[in-house]
């Protein structure tokens, strides 16, 4: 069974320019996570959905950073403009059925995100 | 609100001596705790969770810890190390809605 898939692998670009990470969630699985991974701050929580639906976004660090989901096989996560800041490890990660405390997330191989 | 402190950002040990990865939390309320382990270019992996059960939990590649609620903590042992298991290991603590809160993680170097 694959697991959680995300596109691409690597992305270099230049700042100002528009990137756009993707995330396929495991089937069956309704809640999706993005996060980031730096060395300074860790791993910070962006934004979380549940049935397609964002749950909180509180962790998106500015409007620059906008996530979607439009359907439960498919996520976006896109950067518009691009700082060099925004440079780091981008993560998703899905978990099955509800928002249980007890939940495995199940995270893709990342990412890596860097801006010139 | 929730906290993850991860005490030692690089933890060096031989071959085939005790690994012991230290974890405490902060919590408002009877917690969840996960450790993960992230090799080199990957994703995060689930390697145990507490969920309120037996106080220890015994995990995947013989990796195991215990909940000792008086000491807030959820340390990570294995008895003997191997080469395969140096890892970059999170703690992470959940408090609701599947959402976690993760620790700063620590670098376990293994040298033969």
């Amino acid at each position: 069974d694959a697991g959680v898939i995300q596109s691409p692998r690597h992305e270099v670009t230049e700042m100002g320019q528009e990137v756009t990470l993707r995330c396929k969630p495991i089937s069956g699985h309704n809640s999706l996570f993005w996060y980031r991974q730096t060395m300074m701050r860790g791993l910070e929580l962006l934004i979380y959905f549940n049935n397609n639906v964002p749950i909180d976004d509180s962790g998106m660090p500015e409007d620059r950073f906008s996530a979607k989901m439009p359907n439960a096989s498919f996520s976006t996560l896109k950067i518009q403009p691009s700082e060099p800041r925004d440079s780091a490890v981008y993560f998703c990660a899905s978990t099955g059925a509800g928002l249980e405390s007890t939940d495995t997330q199940y995270f893709g191989p990342g990412t890596r995100l860097t801006v010139l | 609100a929730q906290s993850v402190t991860q005490l030692g950002s690089h933890v060096s040990v031989s071959e085939g001596a005790l690994v012991l990865l230290r974890c405490n939390y902060s919590s408002s309320v009877p917690p969840y705790l996960f450790w993960y382990v992230q090799y080199p270019n990957q994703g995060l992996q689930l390697l145990l969770k507490y969920t309120s059960a037996a106080t220890l939990v015994k995990g995947i590649n013989g990796f195991e810890a215990e909940f000792k609620k008086s000491e807030t903590s959820f340390h990570l042992t294995k008895p003997s190390a191997h080469m395969s298991d140096a890892a970059e290991y999170f703690c992470a603590v959940s408090e609701g809605y599947s959402t976690l809160t993760f620790g700063k993680g620590t670098m376990l170097l293994v040298s033969p």
